[in-house]
């Protein structure tokens, strides 16, 4: 059981550059997350989908974009790079009924943007 | 607003020492509470949990009670080992209107050494 994937592990951008970091999670869960962790900040939530084709924004949206076409996947765009996006980037998914706020977390993405 | 205030870190012990990582939380409802724990390289992953005043959450030898009186959730463990080095985060979440919000500290870094 993979539990939540994500992809690339690493990523180095140029500022004004364009990339998509993809979540997958293979538990059939209906609510994915996607946080942001900063040094001494916690992790802060960018955006958040409560089902298929639906999605939210959370604490910190600007400069993001999300989509949940497929209930497994959830894509995290950043349309123009900025410096201040360095960052580490967790998915998240959790199900619905009473362990709702039991998310399971993806190993991360480390975004690096010069 | 919501939040919760972690002890700094690093905190430095060795093997079979007592611990303790204070939380302390701000909350406008009844919140359930958290301690989320980060092993190096990897996502986060769910230690405990306590979802009304007076619970004790218990997981691997880590407790934590949620204290009302004193919006605290510290966590402590009796006798760590190497294996616990790692990042631990308490967390306060809620449910309302399809928003599973959890908010974090930010984070305490436990190193245990032989």
């Amino acid at each position: 059981n993979a539990g939540v994937t994500q992809t690339p592990k690493f990523r180095v951008l140029k500022t004004g550059q364009s990339m998509t970091l993809l979540c997958a999670q293979d538990m059939n869960h209906e609510y994915m997350y996607w946080y942001r962790q900063d040094p001494g900040m916690g992790l802060r939530l960018i955006h958040y989908s409560v089902g298929e084709g639906t999605t939210a924004k959370g604490e910190v949206p600007d400069g993001y974009n999300v989509s949940r076409l497929k209930k497994q996947n959830f894509l995290l765009g950043l349309e123009s790079a900025a410096p201040s996006q360095t960052s580490v980037y967790f998915c998240a998914s959790s199900s619905t009924g009473t362990n709702v706020l039991k998310q399971y977390f993806g190993p991360g993405t480390r975004l690096t943007v010069t | 607003g919501d939040s919760v205030t972690q002890m700094e870190g690093p905190v430095t012990l060795s093997e079979e020492a007592f611990l303790t990582i204070n939380c302390t939380y701000t909350a406008t409802g009844y919140p359930s509470l958290f301690w989320y724990v980060q092993y190096p390289g990897e996502g986060l992953q769910l230690l405990l949990k306590a979802t009304k005043a007076d619970d004790k959450g218990s997981n691997k030898g880590f407790e934590a009670t949620y204290r009302k009186e004193t919006t605290s959730f510290h966590l402590e463990k009796g006798s760590v080992q190497v294996s616990d080095s790692a990042v631990y985060f308490c967390a306060l979440g809620f449910v309302s209107g399809g928003y599973n919000k959890l908010i974090f500290g930010a984070g305490t870094r436990l190193a245990v050494h032989p």
